[in-house]
């Protein structure tokens, strides 16, 4: 059974923080991640994607991944209260199969 | 990216009526669709991966002679959920796969609900 597992939360930031999300899976052989933010009622866009070990930066998003601990995250740097959203982390097992999603993190960023 | 239409974005039904879900890639041509169910605070559960001119293939507790999925053509994939129950419910999203580890584009969603 591939399992995605995140924490739901909610996590809460104040305007201009940090927010860290995490997010570990079961697969060994998943070969590539994805952030998505999903507003209530509407449907999942992409954030970012890595397959690689390391980091990978887009503008304020940075996505680490790190194969030998099966563990991802997505850092959020001067979060906005537009941040707000529920984040799924998605993994990928196999070229060409469907994304298998985690449960989401819901963010609330205060101002 | 790709582009996808999915219609209707929402649906009220009486309990033993069967609803269709389409889901049309408007500018790529699509091998693969992949169909989602998604529940209140719940994450996307992938219900059956859909290929043009085969069955689709289901996921383990999923019935697939009551989610019925057609992708009869490269831009075309239908879901009808046959004699719906209060239980069927949810919000249900197509995607399809454009190629690339980027290459999921997601339908805007079916809000579906069974009175």
């Amino acid at each position: 059974q591939k399992e995605v597992e995140q924490n739901s939360g909610p996590l809460s930031v104040p305007e201009g923080a940090i927010a860290s999300l995490n997010c570990t899976y079961s697969d060994r052989g998943s070969q590539s991640f994805f952030w998505y933010r999903q507003y209530s009622g509407k449907s999942p866009e992409l954030i970012m994607f890595i397959y690689s070990n390391g980091d990978k930066e887009d503008g304020r998003f940075t996505a680490q991944l790190n194969k030998a601990s099966q563990y991802v995250s997505l850092l959020i740097r001067d979060s906005q209260p537009s941040d707000s959203a529920t984040y799924l982390c998605a993994v990928k097992a196999e070229a060409g199969t469907a994304l298998i999603f985690g449960k989401g993190t819901t963010l609330s960023v205060s101002s | 990216g790709a582009v996808v239409s999915q219609h209707p974005s929402w649906v009220i039904c009486k309990s033993g009526t069967s609803v269709k879900i389409e889901c049309r890639s408007l500018d790529f041509q699509a091998t693969t669709m992949f169909w989602y169910r998604q529940f209140p605070k719940q994450s996307l559960m992938l219900m059956a991966t859909s290929n043009e001119g085969s069955k689709a293939t289901y996921e383990q507790g999923v019935e697939k002679d009551k989610f019925l999925i057609n992708h009869a053509s490269l831009t075309l994939s239908t879901l009808t959920v046959t004699s719906a129950h209060p239980e069927d419910s949810s919000f249900y999203i197509c995607s399809v796969r454009t190629g690339g580890d980027s290459g999921y584009t997601f339908g805007s969603g079916t809000r579906l609900t069974v009175v």
